[in-house]
Order: structure tokens, then C-alpha cells, then sequence
């Protein structure tokens, strides 16, 4: 089955401590993205990547920092410098294409900085 | 800037019908998404218009003006399981392409 993978569900850090959130799609997507939600809120962008070796900053990206070594992983880093970093993040993917362009998301990781 | 409304709850009855309205305003347009999202779990897809017009889909129909900026998704035959966030998104014509603009959703509560 085709889809995005996201781990842990869960994760729970120290202040002060660097995370790293993993994703992974099968769906040969170009384009990756990380969103944050949190409650009341509509999805945030904060990083995306629309081919491997390359990213660009979404509107949110202070604190984070992603990779994309290969075209079906695009981890994301949560670094002390994120003064707020406890959210649901989600991982979303999508084809590269002119016109339609439906993203898939992940199941999320809910990430709780204690 | 970006901007993309919606209103932030809606409660109807299991059987009746609610209109959630989604007004925009941003710096390009290649399509509105709606989704839907129960609590802590992912979006998912509900219907895609680029096209002015309505897009009908089972229960659900999507509406779309985009010389008013104004999309609206009609969730028909409520059940209890229509119990969810339903987020309107743009999908913005950038020089990267597959990038969205999210609201910040409608939770709809479906009473019995």
C-alpha cells in the first residue's frame, strides 16, 4: 500500500533538547512538505522540498531544519533555538505537476516538550 | 498578505445540512482544496475546485467563485461521523509549485 509514514505518534522531549521527526512516502512524490497545527489554528508551513538535495523555508521556519537526501525521506529537526515547540506536526507529500495537486498527509506526530 | 476565512464552529442536527463558507484572499490561485480532519489524525481529501462552479461528490459539494474569492462546502445527510475539522485550503500559484495556504478550519459538531 502507498502512503506516508510518520514516527513516533508520540514523542516527548526535554527543554533544551534538539528532536527529529521522521517521514516517509512510497508514493514516488517530488514535492514534501512539514506543517505544524496548533489548536485553533490552521496548518503552518515550515519547510518543503521539491526535490531531493533541496528545500526551501515555509512561513514558519525558525527553529527547524529539514534534510532531503533521498526523494522518500524528508526528516525534520525541532532545535532549542523553537521557543515553542510542542504541536502536532504533520508530513504531507504531493506530485510535481502543473494544475492538480492533491497532498497526502501522514498520521502525524504529536511532539510535547516538557 | 495571505488570507483564507472560515468560521470557527458550526453545530446541526444528524440528517440536516450545513454550509461552511470559505472566503480568500491570495497572491496567486491554482485551485481550493477542502479536507477534513478528526481530532488528531491527518487531513484528508474531501474535493478540489479550480473551475468556477459546483462540484458534487456523494453527500458532500464544493462550490467555487473565483471573482468573489468565495468557496463553500455543503455537507448533506449529516451522520455523526461528519463530526470534524474542515479546512479550506488554496493552492497558490508561486514559482514553486504545490505550495498551500490553510484556514484555520471549521469544527462542525453533529448533534442526534
Amino acid at each position: 500500500d502507498g502512503g506516508i509514514t510518520q514516527s513516533p505518534k508520540y514523542l516527548f522531549r526535554k527543554e533544551g533538547q534538539n528532536v527529529t521527526l521522521s517521514c516517509e512516502q512510497n508514493l514516488n512524490h517530488d514535492a514534501m512538505y512539514w506543517y505544524r497545527q496548533d489548536p485553533g489554528q490552521g496548518l503552518r508551513l515550515i519547510y518543503y522540498s521539491q526535490i531531493v538535495n533541496d528545500f526551501q523555508k515555509g512561513d514558519i521556519a525558525e527553529g527547524y531544519s529539514v534534510s532531503r537526501e533521498k526523494k522518500e525521506s524528508f526528516p525534520l529537526t525541532v532545535t532549542s533555538a523553537q521557543k515553542n515547540p510542542t504541536a502536532f506536526y504533520l508530513c504531507a507529500s504531493s506530485e510535481l505537476s502543473p494544475g492538480y495537486n492533491e497532498q497526502f498527509f501522514g498520521p502525524g506526530t504529536r511532539l510535547t516538550v516538557l | 498578505g495571505q488570507n483564507i476565512d472560515q468560521p470557527t464552529e458550526m453545530t446541526a442536527t444528524e440528517g440536516a445540512i450545513v454550509q461552511i463558507n470559505c472566503t480568500y484572499q491570495t497572491s496567486g490561485f491554482n485551485g481550493l482544496f477542502w479536507y477534513q480532519q478528526h481530532a488528531g489524525e491527518a487531513p484528508t481529501f474531501l474535493s478540489y475546485n479550480v473551475l468556477d462552479g459546483l462540484e458534487e461528490k456523494g453527500r458532500f459539494s464544493s462550490f467555487l467563485s473565483r471573482s468573489k474569492g468565495y468557496s463553500y462546502l455543503l455537507l448533506k445527510e449529516l451522520q455523526m461521523k461528519d463530526s470534524a475539522s474542515y479546512l479550506c485550503a488554496v493552492l497558490m500559484t508561486t514559482d514553486s509549485w504545490g505550495k498551500f495556504q490553510f484556514g484555520a478550519g471549521t469544527q462542525v459538531v453533529v448533534t442526534p
